[in-house]
């Protein structure tokens, strides 16, 4: 059983460049959601989705954009990557309705903007 | 502004001894509550939650309190292993929500020293 992964686990990039984080998850959650860590923020909420062809926006979206076409993907896109998008995105997911408010966490994409 | 605080960046526990997390939150719309549990380059782990209709909740070595009027909570473990040093996140959320995410403290770094 996979549950959730995202790649690449590491990326450097540079100023400016288009930058796609991919999550994928084996559960059939309804719900997925993108992190970001940051020293000093603890985990912000980037973007979230409800179901397919369904997202909406979290704390820190800005710069950001996100798909869900089907429920199994939910790809993050820098469009124009910046040296403050250096951090580490964490991708969830949730199940819907009675698995309550519990998310599962992907292991992670260190992203590094030169 | 901090919805969800945990004041103590780190703590030093004896093992065998019981360690206490503190965390503390703002929003009185927040009624389920989740502690996680993160290692150096993996993703959050799930410990435990506790919803706002209840006290108290058990799980082996980890419980939780809530005390609603003073919007706070405190993870116990008991006793404290080697294994249980890491990174402890605090999150809340309005479980009636819908797909909102997690809104995470900062964490406390727990350090557990033989």
């Amino acid at each position: 059983d996979a549950g959730i992964t995202q790649s690449p686990r590491y990326k450097i990039t540079e100023t400016g460049r288009q930058v796609t984080l991919m999550c994928h998850q084996t559960w059939s959650h309804s719900y997925m959601f993108w992190y970001r860590q940051d020293l000093g923020h603890g985990l912000r909420l980037i973007y979230y989705s409800a179901a397919a062809d369904i997202t909406d926006k979290g704390e820190v979206p800005d710069g950001y954009v996100v798909s869900r076409s089907k429920t199994e993907n939910f790809p993050l896109t820098l469009e124009s990557a910046t040296r403050s998008q250096t951090s580490v995105y964490f991708c969830a997911s949730r199940l819907a309705g009675g698995g309550g408010d519990t998310q599962y966490f992907g292991p992670g994409t260190r992203l590094t903007v030169l | 502004d901090q919805q969800v605080k945990q004041n103590s960046p780190s703590l030093s526990v004896q093992e065998g001894r019981i360690s206490i997390l503190n965390c503390d939150y703002t929003n009185s719309m927040f009624d389920y509550f989740l502690w996680y549990k993160k290692y150096p380059a993996e993703g959050p782990t799930f410990l435990i939650s506790i919803s706002s209709i209840k006290d108290k909740n058990e799980d082996g070595r980890f419980t939780v309190f809530l005390n609603k009027s003073a919007k706070h909570l405190s993870l116990h473990i008991v006793p404290s292993q080697p294994g249980d040093s890491a990174v402890y996140f605090c999150a809340a959320t309005e479980s009636g929500g819908g797909a909102d995410g997690l809104t995470f403290g900062k964490g406390t770094h727990l350090i557990i020293q033989p």
